[in-house]
């Protein structure tokens, strides 16, 4: 099993540029995080998916962030117009339904300058 | 609404020690699945051990064991004979059944030779 994988790896761009994330869920898997991580504000949820649906989108910072799943294994988060604010690592997870582990990819680290 | 709470923000442990991890959760769901992750400084996040709300005994994966007290709320990670590569940030997660899953901010452990 090749695990989450997330690209890109590293992503810097300018501000008001669009970023889109890209997530592959392991295979099987029907519950798809996004989160956050910065150093102010540690781990925050943005969005999750239940068998493509999203269920708590409460954490997306505003409008420029959306999250899409077109299919059942593949997901992306695309923020639109970046902003220097929104530099941090975006990590996506995938699960099982239930009291099942996360299991994580390697994260994009998004650099807007 | 659920809350993990991680009252150690760094940790110190010689080498060879035993170290213990700090974790306490709010819920007032009955079922429930309390989780460790490690992120060392390559920053992946590393799924260790799982305990479920209604297992009776304590959680073990070789170093690593849990201690559940669930009258108390807490789930402290119990790490035996600590390794310089331990050094990392630890973070304890919760997950009610079908619902988001819960992190909390984290204790960085720094192992010393």
């Amino acid at each position: 099993d090749a695990g989450v994988i997330q690209s890109p790896r590293h992503e810097v761009t300018e501000m008001g540029q669009e970023v889109t994330l890209r997530c592959k869920l392991i295979s099987g898997h029907n519950s798809l995080f996004w989160y956050r991580q910065t150093m102010m504000r540690g781990l925050e949820l943005l969005i999750y998916f239940n068998n493509n649906v999203p269920i708590d989108d409460s954490g997306m910072p505003e409008d420029r962030f959306s999250a899409k799943m077109p299919n059942a294994s593949f997901s992306t988060l695309k923020i639109q117009p970046s902003e220097p604010r929104d530099s941090a690592v975006y990590f996506c997870a995938s699960s099982l339904t239930g009291e099942t582990p996360l299991h994580f990819g390697n994260g994009t680290r998004l650099t807007v300058t | 609404a659920q809350k993990i709470t991680q009252t150690q923000p760094g940790m110190f442990v010689q080498e060879k020690e035993a170290v213990t991890l700090d974790c306490t959760y709010d819920t007032s769901d009955q079922s429930y699945g309390l989780f460790w992750y490690k992120q060392p400084s390559s920053g992946e996040m590393i799924f260790l051990i799982y305990q479920g709300s209604y297992d009776e005994q304590n959680a073990t994966e070789g170093r690593y064991s849990l201690n559940f007290q669930k009258a108390r709320k807490s789930a402290n990670l119990v790490i035996s004979a600590s390794q310089l590569g331990d050094s990392a940030m630890y973070f304890c997660a919760m997950r009610n059944y079908g619902q988001n899953f819960v992190f909390g901010p984290g204790t960085r452990l720094s192992v010393l030779p």
